[in-house]
C-alpha cells in the first residue's frame, strides 16, 4: 500500500519559516492536502489539491509537490501555529485515501 | 455552514460491535458528496475507515473491509458505522468527515472517543 512519510518533529523560532516534508512515491503525480491539529480538535484542511488555501485560512500556509516529496510551508510562524501537521492523498492503486504519519510542529 | 456530530457509545466491550452515527446539518446528504469515517488512535496518526455516498455507494480500507460496514439514512441526514470484533486495537477518536471534490476532507466533526475492554 501507499505510504506517506513525515518527519516526527519540527521546531521553529517565532517569526521564523516551518517546513514540513511529505514523501511518497511519485507523489508528485498526486494531489497532495494539509491538515493541522491541535491537541484535543478535530484536523482542520488548511491546503487542498497542492496549493490552494481554503476560505479563512491565512496566507502564511503554502505548499509545493514534486517528484518523490511535497512540503508544507508555514511563514511568519506564531505560537498558535503549534499542532500536528498531516498530509494526505488518494491512492488510486489501491482506492483508498492515504494519511502521512503526522508532524508535531513546536514553536520555540 | 455544514456541521457534522458523532454519537455513540464510548465504550464497547472486545469482540463486539462498535455503532456510531454522524448527523450532519448544514446541508443534505442527498444533495451529493461523499461522506467518511476517519480514527485516530490515542498518540497516533490519522485512519480512513471508509468513504459512503448517499446512494448507498461505498468503499472500504482495504486493511478493515473485512469488519466494516457503512450505511446512510438520508430521512435523518445521518450516516453510520459498524466495526465488528472489535480488539483494543480498535480504541481510538472517530471522526465522521465530509469529503471536498475531489480527495480532500473539508468538514469533520469534532470526534468520539471509542474505548474497547472488558
Amino acid at each position: 500500500s501507499y505510504v506517506l512519510t513525515q518527519p516526527p518533529s519540527v521546531s521553529v523560532a517565532p517569526g521564523q519559516t516551518a517546513t514540513i516534508t511529505c514523501g511518497g512515491n511519485n507523489i508528485g503525480s498526486k494531489s497532495v492536502h494539509w491538515y493541522q491539529q491541535k491537541p484535543g480538535q478535530a484536523p482542520v484542511l488548511v491546503v487542498y489539491n497542492d496549493n490552494d488555501r481554503p476560505s479563512g485560512i491565512p496566507e502564511q500556509f503554502s505548499a509545493s509537490n514534486s517528484g518523490n516529496t511535497a512540503t508544507l510551508t508555514i511563514s511568519r510562524v506564531e505560537a498558535g501555529d503549534e499542532a500536528d501537521y498531516y498530509c494526505q492523498v488518494w491512492d488510486s492503486t489501491s482506492d483508498h485515501y492515504v494519511f502521512g504519519t503526522g508532524t508535531k510542529v513546536t514553536v520555540l | 455552514q455544514v456541521q457534522l456530530q458523532e454519537s455513540g457509545p464510548g465504550l464497547v466491550k472486545p469482540s463486539e460491535t462498535l455503532s456510531l452515527t454522524c448527523t450532519v446539518s448544514g446541508y443534505s446528504i442527498s444533495s451529493g458528496y461523499y461522506w467518511a469515517w476517519i480514527r485516530q488512535p490515542p498518540g497516533k496518526g490519522l485512519e480512513w475507515i471508509g468513504s459512503i455516498y448517499h446512494s448507498g455507494i461505498t468503499f472500504y480500507n482495504p486493511s478493515l473491509k473485512s469488519r466494516v460496514t457503512l450505511s446512510v439514512d438520508t430521512s435523518k441526514n445521518q450516516f453510520s458505522l459498524r466495526l465488528t470484533s472489535v480488539t483494543a486495537a480498535d480504541t481510538a477518536v472517530y471522526y465522521c468527515a465530509k469529503r471536498g471534490a475531489p480527495t480532500y476532507f473539508d468538514y469533520w466533526g469534532q470526534g468520539t472517543l471509542v474505548a474497547v475492554s472488558s
